[in-house]
């Protein structure tokens, strides 16, 4: 199972929105509603910001959100702020009980 | 709350096995409902899954790792195990165990993470 494939870095400035895009195959991705993204601060445990690709777990900003269309998930942050500069992972099922994360994409806020 | 903490020897030597424990706080590791999992993550590079376990006779692996890897549970202490063996330097990574929902033996996400441990391979 090969990882999914995330941008290495995108950047925004405050207030602004930026997507990150997360893109597999029709194996995982596109086969399955099953797309997780984790935020992940340096030096700590992934955080879980959305999950069966567009929910919210409670207490997890409304400036976040995610959608599919074929084999490429995407999160989007909306209103962008310095506290969102960090890294974030999508992760996916890949059938046969197995899952699969991306390679993460590092957000900078100019 | 339930909280999750990693434990085990943080250099082991190539070849050897690798054994870390994660002991659940204020839960049940035997609970149906949840699925038990680790996943790892190399220095400046990307979350890996490596297998998860739903109970003593369901777990699933990573099939890069297949063949080294083994997950069980021990549930008179609450805790479940990740087996490595023959590592090498490249097994050098932050080791994390996590929580999942059962969804029918689908695995989804990871809601609940311990707060990682580091393992170094080194002679």
């Amino acid at each position: 199972q090969s990882a999914l494939t995330q941008p290495d870095s995108v950047s925004g400035s405050p207030g602004q929105s930026i997507t990150i895009s997360c893109t597999g195959t029709s194996s995982d991705v596109g086969r399955y509603n099953l797309v997780s993204w984790y935020q992940q601060q340096p030096g700590k445990a992934p955080k879980l910001i959305l999950f069966e690709v567009n929910k919210r777990p409670s207490g997890v900003s409304n400036r976040f959100s995610g959608s599919k269309s074929g084999n490429t998930a995407s999160l989007t942050i909306s209103g962008l702020q310095d506290e969102d500069e960090t890294d974030y992972y999508c992760c996916s099922y890949g059938g046969n009980r197995n899952l699969v994360f991306g390679g993460g994409t590092t957000l900078t806020v100019l | 709350q339930v909280q999750l903490q990693e434990s085990g020897p943080g250099l082991v030597k190539p070849s050897e096995t690798l054994s870390l424990t994660c002991t659940v706080f204020d839960g049940s590791v035997s609970s149906d409902y949840y699925y038990w999992g680790w996943i790892r993550q190399p220095p400046g590079k990307a979350l890996e899954w490596i297998g998860h376990m739903y109970d003593s006779e369901n777990t699933n692996y990573n099939s890069a790792l297949k063949s080294r890897v083994s997950i069980s549970v021990d549930t008179s202490k609450n805790q479940f195990s990740l087996k490595l063996s023959s590592v090498t330097p490249a097994d050098t990574a932050v080791y994390y165990c996590a929580r999942g929902i059962n969804a029918g033996y689908v695995p989804n996400w990871f809601a609940l993470w311990g707060q990682g441990t580091l393992v170094t391979v080194s002679a």
